[in-house]
């Protein structure tokens, strides 16, 4: 079983349409969990910081986190053709190397 | 200026030969690390330095090297490139506890 599990896709949603995008993972010490959001031909950019578990909110885009089922989720309102894009997942434990998910592709149709 | 910058963008070489990609970055961080990504794999830590005399393997160094030159600075190396080193590969940079923050990337392509 890989550390981080992420459905890779692809995610075709109609513009305005609310985005789900979930990962699980095995290893209880992760502690930290992101959310980094790839465009095409690009570096990987920090979307999403979170400590813990709980819930953080930043414009449309909500990041969960489920410790006790080892399952975080990215939730994007009203989605823009703009959000169409690769989203990794990624967590640490004690600040330590990070582990990411392989991405979801998505693609938000005007 | 980009904070965090990679040469070359784009590489094509042959099987066999060496090949050195170079990392540099602007954000005065301590914490440099070496991804391959391939499609549905995701990304791969290959090596990360904590600072400048600090070096570890990450989960796939074999075929690998790098050197950390200054705090700045951040090379990779293919001392005998194979076709299944074929990938796009970052750089990244990043502070204790803090997010990391990604070069453009390098494609590498070994025919």
């Amino acid at each position: 079983q890989k550390e981080v599990e992420q459905d890779p896709g692809p995610l075709s949603v109609p513009e305005g349409a609310i985005v789900s995008l979930n990962c699980t993972y095995s290893n209880s010490a992760f502690q930290y969990f992101m959310w980094y959001r790839q465009y095409s031909r690009k570096g990987p950019e920090l979307l999403m910081y979170t400590y813990s578990s709980g819930n953080k909110e930043d414009g449309r885009f909500t990041a969960q986190v489920d410790k006790s089922s080892k399952y975080i989720s990215l939730f994007i309102r009203d989605s823009q053709p703009s959000d169409s894009a690769t989203y990794l997942c990624a967590m640490s434990a004690l600040s330590d190397k990070v582990i990411f998910g392989p991405g979801t592709s998505l693609s938000v149709i005007p | 200026d980009a904070d965090v910058t990679q040469t070359p963008r784009n590489r094509i070489t042959k099987t066999g030969k060496r090949i050195m990609l170079e990392c540099s970055q602007t954000k005065g961080h301590d914490r440099m690390y070496w991804y391959r990504q391939d499609p549905g794999l995701g990304l791969r830590l290959i090596y990360y330095s904590f600072d400048v005399k600090d070096i570890n393997k990450g989960e796939i160094s074999d075929g690998y090297s790098v050197s950390r030159q200054a705090q700045a600075k951040f090379s990779l190396s293919l001392e005998s490139a194979i076709p299944n080193q074929t990938a796009l590969y970052f750089c990244a940079t990043s502070t204790r506890g803090g997010e990391q923050f990604f070069g453009p990337g390098t494609r590498l392509t070994v025919l």
